[in-house]
């Protein structure tokens, strides 16, 4: 699987759109971009996937680039409770059942 | 939908115990379970996938007779820590892949073992 790469934290105050960025410039043609997050303590949760067009759920938004080296994922009106680590991760969506976890980005929400 | 519990949430064991972790698929069968362990301030780190009715596979570093994983119903998978010591304390975490359309993985809420 290809790596990831994200800035290790960020603030954002709370109301306000969160921006995550995620490099992955190494990426292969059948990989997907996969976004989960990691409240403390806790299990982690699926937010969402992509390929190569940009993603909309309850959640959050994925703006992949037409490139595909990068992408962002987008947390449009952010409260306390987003509070977590961000993992990117890239892989074949089928086959290679494996999720490689980084570091992720330990996101804060201010009020 | 795709709940996946773990069962203790905490447990505290004296060093040279045996303890077991059970993950469950609460609303849908899987046939592939992961088990993961996360050190504090640490990511997540594979080590094992658990397939229903064989063996596990274990990561590359993970001792497969002291961490025991079974898969016996596709709706269950246990992890034994045998022999457990302190550096076995950690935040272990079970995933379950769904067995059919978009096959994602679902995180059970995690395991944190203290062996004293």
């Amino acid at each position: 699987d290809a790596k990831t790469t994200q800035p290790p934290s960020m603030d954002c105050a709370e109301g306000r759109a969160a921006n995550l960025p995620c490099n992955h410039s190494t990426i292969s043609g059948n990989e997907y971009v996969y976004w989960y997050r990691q409240i403390h303590s806790q299990g982690p949760q699926y937010i969402i996937h992509g390929l190569k067009n940009n993603e909309t759920n309850e959640m959050a938004s994925l703006i992949i680039t037409e490139d595909r080296k990068s992408s962002t994922l987008i947390l449009p009106h952010a409260t306390l409770r987003d509070t977590a680590v961000y993992y990117c991760i890239v892989r074949v969506a089928v086959g290679n059942e494996k999720l490689t976890f980084g570091t992720g980005t330990r996101l804060t929400i201010i009020p | 939908g795709a709940v996946v519990s773990q069962h203790p949430s905490r447990v505290i064991c004296k060093s040279g115990t045996s303890v077991k972790i059970e993950c469950r698929s609460l609303d849908f069968q899987a046939t592939t379970m992961f088990w993961y362990r996360q050190f504090p301030k640490k990511s997540l780190m594979l080590m094992a996938t658990s397939n229903e009715g064989s063996k596990a596979t274990y990561e590359q570093g993970v001792e497969k007779d002291k961490f025991l994983i079974n898969h016996a119903s596709l709706t269950l998978s246990t992890l034994t820590v045998t022999s457990a010591h302190p550096e076995d304390s950690s935040f272990y975490i079970c995933s379950a892949r769904l067995t059919s359309g978009s096959r994602e993985q679902f995180f059970g809420p995690g395991t944190r073992l203290t062996v004293l």
